[in-house]
């Protein structure tokens, strides 16, 4: 079945540590999307990608990187200047070469990442 | 400017009845406004979406109703069921600038047997 894979589900991360968050969508989507979910804030842009080797950084890209070396895959990386890390994280992906108007974004399951 | 004010942040209502969530935004330039239904520990799943140019959309059970000139839009869920107990956002977004979508702060909706 298409879709979209955010994998680990559950992330343990130890102060001063870089953890990395895995995307990977199988729907030839050309966007890839990174959200931080809080509790009461809803959704918040980290970065996002419209094509190979490009991204642009969203609302609250401080703290995290990210690479599209491939289509299919947008990795995640919660660095150790990200002071707050605790959150649910938001993959999603969405088409725009060949679509019909705007199409809506997708979303992965979500990584939940927690601080040991 | 980037801002979608949503609300309530809950709601409770009875098996059989009507659930309202309303949004409101202030940025004339945004185009698209999605609805997203989202289950603990799930990704938000997309509902129903409406464009400025209709002032009503029905799929189903699920209405939203438009506004443009008071920039509001609004989900309605008839016959609401214990299933639809969920978090629900609204966003908006406009053409180019990579679709980015802003978020509503969600509404978490439980429906009583």
């Amino acid at each position: 079945d298409g879709g979209i894979t955010q994998s680990p589900k559950y992330l343990f991360r130890k102060e001063g540590q870089n953890v990395t968050l895995s995307c990977e969508q199988n729907l030839n989507h050309d966007a890839m999307y990174w959200y931080r979910q809080d509790p009461g804030q809803g959704l918040r842009l980290i970065y996002y990608s419209q094509i190979v080797n490009d991204f642009q950084k969203g609302d609250i890209a401080e703290g995290y990187s990210v690479s599209r070396e491939k289509k299919e895959s947008f990795p995640l990386t919660v660095t150790s200047a990200q002071k707050n890390p605790t959150a649910f994280y938001l993959c999603a992906s969405r088409l725009i070469v060949g679509a019909r108007g705007n199409q809506p974004q997708h979303f992965g399951d979500g990584t939940r990442l927690s601080i040991l | 400017q980037q801002q979608v004010k949503q609300s309530p942040q809950s709601l409770i209502v009875q098996k059989g009845g009507i659930s309202i969530i309303n949004c409101a935004y202030e940025n004339t330039a945004f185009d698209y406004f999605p609805w997203y239904q989202q289950f603990p520990g799930k990704g938000p799943a997309l509902l129903i979406a409406i464009r400025p140019d209709v002032s009503e959309k029905k799929e189903g059970r699920f209405t939203i109703s438009f506004n443009k000139s008071a920039k509001q839009f609004s989900l309605h869920i008839m016959d609401s069921q214990p299933g639809d107990s969920a978090t629900y956002f609204c966003a908006a977004s406009r053409k180019g600038g990579g679709n980015k979508l802003t978020f509503g702060t969600g509404t978490q909706l439980k429906v009583e047997l």
